[in-house]
Formats: C-alpha cells, sequence, structure tokens
C-alpha cells in the first residue's frame, strides 16, 4: 500500500541555517504529493504541493522537488527563521483516491535565534 | 483557502460516556469531509471519509459503531465516540475538501482526554 517516511526530529537549527527534510514514498500510480505545517496551537495548513513528476513545489521560501527516479519528495529552505518553528508533515494523495490523504509522521523543527 | 473550525477544542470525560466533536465549514459547501486521528508523536490516520447525505466510509480497523459520523449538511459533520475508553484520548482532527481532491483544508483539532 502507500506510505510515506520522512525523516524523525526534532530538529535544531540556528536562524538563517539551511533546512532540509526528508520525506520518500511508496505508492502505486501516480500521486500527488504534499508538505503541510502545523504551527502550534494550530491546524494544519498546506505549505507546498507537487501533482507530478519533476514539478517543484515553493511557498514562503520553502521547496521541494517531486523526483519519481528516487520516490522523494524533500523540503527544503535556504535560510530558516524562528517564525518557521512548527511541525512538518509530508503527505501523498493516491492517484485516483478521492482525497484522503496519508502522512508521515512530522518533523518537529524548532529554531534559535 | 477554505475555513474549517472545530468544536469543542478540548474535552475530557469519564469513561463510558460519549463525546460529540463539531466539524464546520465557514466558508465553503463541502460535500466530502474526513476525520483523522492523531495519537501522540504518531502521523495522522484517517479514520473515515464522509460525504453528505450518505453514510460515511470507514477505514479498515476503525469501528463505525464507536465512532458515529454524520455529516447532515454541507457545513457540518459530527464525530460521537461512544462509550469512549482511556484508549480513545487523542487528537481528533477534521478536514474537507474544497475544489479538488487536491484542495484539503483542515480543521484545528479537538484533544480528547478520557479519564
Amino acid at each position: 500500500g502507500n506510505s510515506v517516511t520522512q525523516m524523525e526530529g526534532p530538529v535544531t537549527l540556528s536562524e538563517e541555517a539551511f533546512l532540509t527534510i526528508n520525506c520518500t514514498y511508496t505508492a502505486t500510480g501516480y500521486p500527488s504529493l504534499f508538505w503541510y505545517v502545523q504551527y502550534p496551537g494550530e491546524g494544519l495548513q498546506l505549505l507546498l504541493k507537487a501533482t507530478k513528476a519533476d514539478d517543484k513545489g515553493s511557498n514562503k521560501g520553502f521547496e521541494a522537488t517531486y523526483r519519481k527516479e528516487t520516490t522523494s519528495f524533500h523540503l527544503e529552505k535556504g535560510s530558516v527563521q524562528v517564525s518557521d518553528s512548527a511541525v512538518y508533515f509530508c503527505a501523498l494523495r493516491g492517484g485516483g483516491s478521492q482525497g484522503n490523504l496519508i502522512f508521515g509522521k512530522g518533523t518537529k523543527l524548532s529554531v534559535k535565534p | 483557502g477554505a475555513v474549517v473550525s472545530q468544536h469543542p477544542s478540548w474535552v475530557i470525560c469519564k469513561s463510558g460516556t460519549s463525546v460529540k466533536i463539531e466539524c464546520r465549514s465557514l466558508d465553503f459547501q463541502a460535500t466530502t469531509m474526513f476525520w483523522y486521528r492523531q495519537f501522540p508523536k504518531q502521523s495522522l490516520m484517517l479514520m473515515a471519509t464522509s460525504n453528505e447525505g450518505s453514510k460515511a466510509t470507514y477505514e479498515q480497523g476503525v469501528e463505525k459503531d464507536k465512532f458515529l459520523i454524520n455529516h447532515a449538511s454541507l457545513t457540518l459533520s459530527t464525530l460521537t465516540v461512544t462509550s469512549a475508553h482511556p484508549e480513545d484520548s487523542s487528537f481528533y482532527i477534521c478536514s474537507i475538501l474544497a475544489g479538488g481532491p487536491n484542495e484539503q483544508f483542515f480543521g484545528p483539532g479537538t484533544r480528547l482526554t478520557v479519564l
């Protein structure tokens, strides 16, 4: 079945450091891939998405590229800020599914000033 | 994006009682809503898919008689945890589809603690 594996946290970085959170997936067909962010006390928010191979999703300085050959969708940001501290979830939606998502376990990011 | 609210944000109940959680779509008529459960340090796990006016579709291993879902209108879905037990303590999150299968918006979640 479909599954998502992302690096376990917590990840602690200093402000302006480079961020990478790895995410790999297993899926049949052609899934859509997502990164969601959950700030403390809030619900999940879509950060970015990619719906086909080689697509790059980007938002708020974050980027992730849909790599079918390596079944990966790693999240990157060149210079993190304290306000980026949150839990990040990688997720996929199977091709043809109604919309339900399969999530990774989440990676907690803490950015120190 | 669409705005989704949940009520209550947290609830504590005694073992054996039932608890109802509401999920409201504030600015979109949602035909499809999802209910997820998130245990501490675990991923969100889909419990059921709810389509307005029809019975919910439950994921394997989720007891439909224990977790009653009602999606009676395009703006409201409810999840009732019947005869709750401590192992039901979790974070329950709803979401809606708004505009397509890749457009899913989440509520802030409800923390249930069963004593």
